[in-house]
């Protein structure tokens, strides 16, 4: 069975840029999260997808960051201005029956 | 206070030791309760996942939750230097909500 697949696995860019992030989660699995772990920190939730519909997006700063769940499967996420603060892991995870979550590999970002 | 706490460490442990891992956490809503294990530069990998209190054993690990004292533990025996890692605590209250993480405890065992 193949994993979350995220992509791309680093990335750097200037403040101010914008830049977007891809996960496809394992096939079948209705659940999809987002989480943002900064270095030093556990992961904290941006948004939880339920097939294409938000279930929680309480954490996410909306004026900066958006995402989408097309279709139920693939989901991106965009940073719209990047701030330094803003690097981190990226994370996605997706689950099948809402109890065991898995993880992608994740996709490093470094705002200069 | 955050929800969830853990001790960073590093926690530096020679071959062949009993490792133990700690979490304590406020919300006495929280019923689900994993361990996440993760490597530099990867994601986490679930490795024990317990529903309310009591003892879980798989392998070499056991994880043990103590709702009444808000603390849950994992402990590693017969540590081997493949074990070196991250390992986060997770919780929540309801399944499919979003997991409260710790920090994670950084493991070092040494050959």
């Amino acid at each position: 069975e193949a994993g979350v697949a995220q992509s791309p696995r680093y990335k750097i860019i200037e403040k101010r840029q914008s830049v977007a992030f891809w996960c496809n989660p394992i096939s079948g699995h209705a659940t999809l999260y987002w989480y943002q772990q900064i270095l030093g920190q556990g992961p904290k939730l941006l948004i939880q997808f339920q097939n294409n519909g938000v279930v929680d997006d309480s954490q996410l700063p909306k004026d900066r960051f958006s995402a989408e769940r097309l279709k139920g499967v693939d989901s991106t996420l965009k940073i719209q201005p990047a701030k330094l603060e803003d690097s981190a892991v990226y994370l996605c995870a997706s689950s099948l029956d809402n109890t065991e979550a898995f993880f992608g590999q994740g996709t490093r970002l470094t705002v200069v | 206070q955050k929800e969830v706490e853990q001790d960073p460490g590093p926690l530096s442990v020679p071959e062949g030791a009993i490792v133990s891992l700690n979490c304590t956490y406020s919300n006495s809503a929280f019923q689900y309760f994993m361990w996440y294990r993760q490597y530099s530069r990867k994601g986490p990998e679930l490795l024990m996942y317990t529903y309310s209190s009591g003892n879980k054993e798989d392998g070499r690990f056991t994880a043990q939750v103590d709702k009444s004292s808000k603390y849950i533990s994992l402990f590693i025996r017969d540590s081997q230097p493949s074990d070196s890692a991250t390992y986060l605590c997770a919780m929540n209250s309801n399944s499919g909500y979003a997991l409260n993480f710790g920090k994670g405890t950084s493991l070092l065992v040494t050959p």
